[in-house]
């Protein structure tokens, strides 16, 4: 049982320069989100989806698109990288209506902007 | 908008004592609330999920509790090890849509 799985887990970008990272999900999940975590600033959300097809902005989607094509991706784009998007970046997907809400989160995505 | 607070933000303890986490959120219209376990470089590990409608949860040595009206959670963990060192999260869902985090409190259990 994978859960929340990312890609890729490391990575070191030069500012100027575009990059995607994946998060798949296999617990047939309605939402998905995105999160970033900075020392001291906690998680916050970037964009999250509720459904396929569908996008909202969270707390900081500035630099970032994403896109839900599939109910099971969830895509994150930089399409020009800044050194304020080194952070480490989590998925996470939850069950849709009802439920206990309980969110499950991938291992992470360590991203460096030099 | 929601503020989540943890108290205290680093807490140093002997093996085998008893110790208490605490959380405050500001707005108590809230689903649910979590607790997560991050060991470093690593990802969120949900050790327990609380809904709006209980007062706590317990899982092994873990005990949960949860004062909606207070806005207060805490994290109650008996008989601690070395191996719970690790920052513990709190985080707590409004809308239904997306958790909002505190900063999290670093705990080191010593030998």
């Amino acid at each position: 049982n994978a859960g929340v799985t990312q890609t890729p887990k490391f990575r070191v970008l030069k500012t100027g320069q575009s990059m995607t990272l994946l998060c798949a999900q296999d617990m047939n999940h309605e939402y998905m989100y995105w999160y970033r975590q900075d020392p001291g600033m906690g998680l916050r959300l970037i964009h999250y989806s509720v459904g396929e097809g569908t996008t909202a902005k969270g707390e900081v989607p500035d630099g970032y698109n994403v896109s839900r094509l599939k109910k099971q991706n969830f895509l994150l784009g930089l399409e020009s990288a800044a050194p304020s998007q080194t952070s480490v970046y989590f998925c996470a997907s939850r069950s849709g209506g009802g439920g206990s809400y309980e969110q499950y989160f991938g291992p992470g995505t360590r991203l460096t902007v030099t | 908008k929601q503020e989540v607070t943890q108290i205290p933000a680093a807490l140093s303890v002997p093996e085998g004592e008893n110790l208490v986490l605490n959380c405050s959120f500001t707005d108590s219209a809230i689903y649910n609330l979590q607790w997560f376990r991050q060991d470093p470089g690593k990802g969120l590990t949900s050790l327990l999920l609380i809904q709006s409608s209980q007062r706590e949860q317990t899982s092994g040595r873990l005990n949960a509790s949860l004062d909606k009206s207070s806005g207060r959670s805490t994290l109650y963990i008996a008989a601690s090890q070395p191996g719970d060192s690790a920052t513990y999260l709190c985080a707590v869902t409004n809308s239904g849509y997306a958790l909002n985090f505190g900063k999290g409190t670093s705990l080191l259990v010593t030998p």
